[in-house]
């Protein structure tokens, strides 16, 4: 069966550092992934998407690899913030159904 | 501009009760998906509706059903109400069924007792 695993647990860092997500997919083929951030009692917000034939991808703080071989995209946040605490869920789609599929997401906590 | 907005915001039933959320896409959106997120999930996928017809269903019973306007809002309808359908139903938004870039509202938090 399909399944998109990501951290399984929270992950707590320092102000500064880097904070690693990953998600890891099996039984897809995606074309494209694309990652969110949600917040509490929120919807989640779109950051940032990687296609398959892309291996990076950034914007700002943000950086997305997307390795199809491994079947998993690495999620970084660089030079974390406290506002950067929330929880971050991948995303898949084959294009071929239109049926977007999440994973349960990371949450993360950035201690100043 | 107006983003995705869901109506109501919070909305508590009993069990076997009839429920319709809204929503309203984002300006020239013309595709509505809806989710289901369940406390500590991901958003599950409900179904999608383009031209004001059901194109796509994730795994649901036929409770939960749908529908979309003219001007592209949509409703979502879950009828004899179980005390595991409490959970946050997220609309988003898109255009020509593509799912990139998704706009999502801030959800209806659904609550069955």
């Amino acid at each position: 069966s399909q399944k998109i695993e990501q951290n399984s647990e929270a992950l707590n860092i320092q102000e500064g550092k880097t904070a690693t997500l990953t998600c890891n997919y099996t039984n897809y083929s995606p074309a494209y992934l694309q990652w969110y951030r949600q917040d509490p009692g929120r919807g989640p917000v779109f950051l940032l998407l990687i296609r398959e034939n892309e291996k990076e991808k950034r914007k700002e703080r943000l950086k997305v690899t997307f390795d199809t071989t491994l079947k998993q995209s690495l999620f970084h946040i660089t030079a974390s913030q406290p506002a950067d605490s929330a929880t971050y869920l991948c995303a898949l789609d084959t294009s071929n159904d239109y049926k977007l599929s999440f994973g349960a997401g990371t949450t993360v906590t950035v201690r100043a | 501009d107006a983003g995705v907005t869901q109506s109501p915001t919070h909305l508590i039933k009993t069990r076997g009760q009839q429920v319709t959320l809204r929503c309203s896409p984002k300006s020239g959106h013309d595709t509505v998906s809806w989710y289901q997120q369940a406390l500590g999930q991901g958003p599950q996928f409900i179904f999608q509706y383009y031209e004001e017809e059901e194109r796509q269903r994730g795994n649901f019973p036929d409770r939960f059903s749908g529908h979309q306007f003219p001007n592209y809002s949509s409703e979502l309808n879950v009828n004899a109400l179980l005390l595991g359908d409490s959970a946050l139903y997220l609309c988003a938004s898109s255009q020509d069924r593509i799912n990139e870039k998704l706009f999502f509202g801030s959800g209806t938090q659904l609550s069955v007792l």
